[in-house]
């Protein structure tokens, strides 16, 4: 099974900034790789998928990039409705999800 | 509307069954692979079945900690994707999510299920 790995596990932005999220992969996933928004109470909500494009709806201040086993998702400058827990997911072979970052208000 | 809409959820005791159900709309259905994905209380999500298309097999995929009680199945005459879980234990305590690995899909809002006695 290919582990996916996030860090940080909480990361305290302010408002306005950017945020930096990792997820590694214990094997190549390739580009089969992608990125969750969840808040209390709701389902998972598709950010980027294949590693870098976004999917419909999502603002222009949600990036992926990475490939194989290194991935980043940046929040340009955090909103508020951005704070929320952020899964990455492969799914080159089964799929596997990291543990989740918690973004939350500095 | 593009939707899935998860049902069947509740308390059972430990050993019991559930069927789970989830009804898609909006989008073609029978040609979608149709995914469970659990998340336990204050935890991550987890993969625990899969079954591809007919046109690709109809051919079923299940997690470790599942394989053997839990069976994925679908009626694509009826756009449902089913869940029927046996044996449950304490620890398959979850809301349960069905989905598709889509753009345009979202994921429903999921279906609780608590295994207590």
């Amino acid at each position: 099974e290919i582990v996916m790995t996030q860090s940080p596990a909480t990361l305290s932005v302010s408002p306005g900034e950017r945020a930096t999220l990792s997820c590694r992969a214990s094997q190549s996933v390739r580009s089969n790789l992608a990125w969750y928004q969840q808040k209390p109470g709701q389902p998972p909500r598709l950010l980027i998928y294949g590693a870098s494009a976004r999917a419909t709806g999502i603002p222009g201040r949600f990036s992926g990039s990475g490939s194989g086993t290194e991935f980043t998702l940046t929040i340009s400058s955090l909103q508020s409705e951005d704070f929320a827990v952020y899964h990455c997911q492969q799914y080159e072979n089964w799929w596997t999800f990291g543990q989740g970052t918690t973004v939350e208000i500095k | 509307e593009v939707q899935l809409v998860e049902s069947g959820g509740g308390l059972v005791k430990p050993g019991g069954s559930l069927r789970l159900s989830c009804a898609a709309s909006g989008f073609t259905f029978s040609n979608a692979w149709m995914t469970w994905v659990r998340q336990a209380p204050g935890k991550g999500l987890e993969c625990v079945g899969r079954i591809k298309s007919r046109t690709d097999g109809e051919t079923t995929d299940y997690a470790a900690p599942v394989r053997g009680r839990f069976t994925v199945s679908r009626d694509d005459s009826k756009n449902i994707l089913f869940l029927q879980m046996n044996s449950l234990k304490v620890e398959d305590t979850a809301v349960y999510y069905c989905t598709t690995l889509s753009t345009i899909v979202p994921w429903g809002q999921g279906t609780l299920v608590t295994v207590s006695s």
